[in-house]
Order: structure tokens, then C-alpha cells, then sequence
């Protein structure tokens, strides 16, 4: 069945280090691709999607590239900040119309 | 993009009793999707609720203890009946925004109901 396999964490960056977050994923075709942001208190938002392989997906200076090659989808973004400490979710639309989540990337920014 | 008011945003509720969640969206879906998040963890799938029709529930999920209602496209509630403390989670619904030649644009989130079972 589909599923997506997330690195997990917490993972702790200095402020304007680069981060990545790797996600792989397991499924039938080629499915949509998500990440989802989770910030301390708030509800689950959109960071960024694509839609189909080799699709690019950006958003307040993250991208991920949809791999079919390497079934990947890894988060990056080449200089963090405080406000990006966050959780963050890999995500994959299910053949049933849901969305399929990863267990989630708490990041912490450090100044 | 579609909204979703989610209530209530928070409950304290005692062991043994019920508590319904509402979801209203601004506009006409088809599929409305529950899920749980239980403290420190990942979104798990509860059901996909259609009008008009029951719900679909996943494996560990059912309907005596997670009853759902679907009466218009525009409006679902989950019911956590006989709760214990084990039921303490954020539960969340969720809709899917546009899906067209087998392609998702993504899916809006409801605030999220925090649950505290004592």
C-alpha cells in the first residue's frame, strides 16, 4: 500500500544553516506530493505541493522536487530562521482521496 | 481556498461521555476526511465521510465509537463516544481543495479539536 517514510527528529539548526528533510515514499502511480507545516500552536497549513514527477514545488524560500526516480520528495531551504521552527509533515494523496502523512520533522532554529 | 470552522477548539470532558465535533465548510465538497493526532504524533486517518452515504472507516476505527453524520456537502460532525483518557488527541477534519486529471492541489484543515479525556 502507499506510505511515506519521513526523517524523523528533532532536528536543531543554527539560524541560516541549510536544512533538509529527507521523505521517501511508497505508492501506486504517481501521486500528488506535500509538505505540510505544523507551527507551535496553530493548525496544519500547506507549505508546498507537486503535482506531478519532476515538479518543482516552492514556498517561502522551501523546495522540493518530485523524484520518481528515487520515489523522493526532500525538503529544503538553504538559510533558516527562527520562525521556520516548526513540524513538519511529508504527505502523499492516498488512491481513496486522503492524504497519507509521514511521522513528522520537529525543527528547532536556534539564533 | 475553502475555510473550515472547526468547533469546539478545545474540551475537558470525563471518562464514559460523549462529544460531538463540527466541521462547516464554505462551499460544496464531496469527500470530507477525519483524522486524529494523537499528542507528539503523525495525522491518522479515522474516516472519509460522503453525504448520503456512511462513512468509510479505517482499520481500528469504528463506527460505535466514532459515529459520523454527513447530512449536506457543506457540513459533517464526529461523535467520541464512551470516551476513555486514551482518546485524548487533537482531532482534525479536512477537505480536499481541487483534484482534476489525476492531480491534488492540496487540502485545507480544519483548526483542530484538542481533546482532553480525565
Amino acid at each position: 500500500g502507499n506510505s511515506v517514510t519521513q526523517m524523523e527528529g528533532p532536528v536543531t539548526l543554527s539560524e541560516e544553516a541549510f536544512l533538509t528533510i529527507n521523505c521517501t515514499y511508497t505508492a501506486t502511480g504517481y501521486p500528488s506530493l506535500f509538505w505540510y507545516v505544523q507551527y507551535p500552536g496553530e493548525g496544519l497549513q500547506l507549505l508546498l505541493k507537486a503535482t506531478k514527477a519532476d515538479d518543482k514545488g516552492s514556498n517561502k524560500g522551501f523546495e522540493a522536487t518530485y523524484r520518481k526516480e528515487t520515489t523522493s520528495f526532500h525538503l529544503e531551504k538553504g538559510s533558516v530562521q527562527v520562525s521556520d521552527s516548526a513540524v513538519y509533515f511529508c504527505a502523499l494523496r492516498g488512491s481513496q482521496g486522503n492524504l497519507i502523512f509521514g511521522k513528522g520533522t520537529k525543527l528547532s532554529v536556534k539564533p | 481556498s475553502a475555510v473550515i470552522s472547526q468547533k469546539p477548539s478545545r474540551d475537558i470532558c470525563q471518562r464514559g461521555t460523549s462529544l460531538t465535533i463540527q466541521c462547516q465548510v464554505d462551499s460544496q465538497v464531496t469527500m470530507m476526511f477525519w483524522y486524529r493526532q494523537q499528542p507528539g504524533q503523525s495525522l491518522t486517518l479515522i474516516a472519509t465521510a460522503n453525504q448520503g452515504s456512511e462513512a468509510t472507516y479505517e482499520s481500528g476505527f469504528v463506527i460505535d465509537k466514532f459515529p459520523i453524520s454527513r447530512p449536506n456537502l457543506t457540513f459533517s460532525t464526529l461523535t467520541v463516544s464512551n470516551m476513555s483518557p486514551e482518546d485524548s488527541s487533537i482531532y482534525l477534519c479536512s477537505v480536499e481543495e481541487t483534484f482534476t486529471s489525476d492531480r491534488s492541489y492540496g487540502y485545507t484543515f480544519g483548526s483542530g479539536t484538542r481533546l482532553t479525556v480525565v
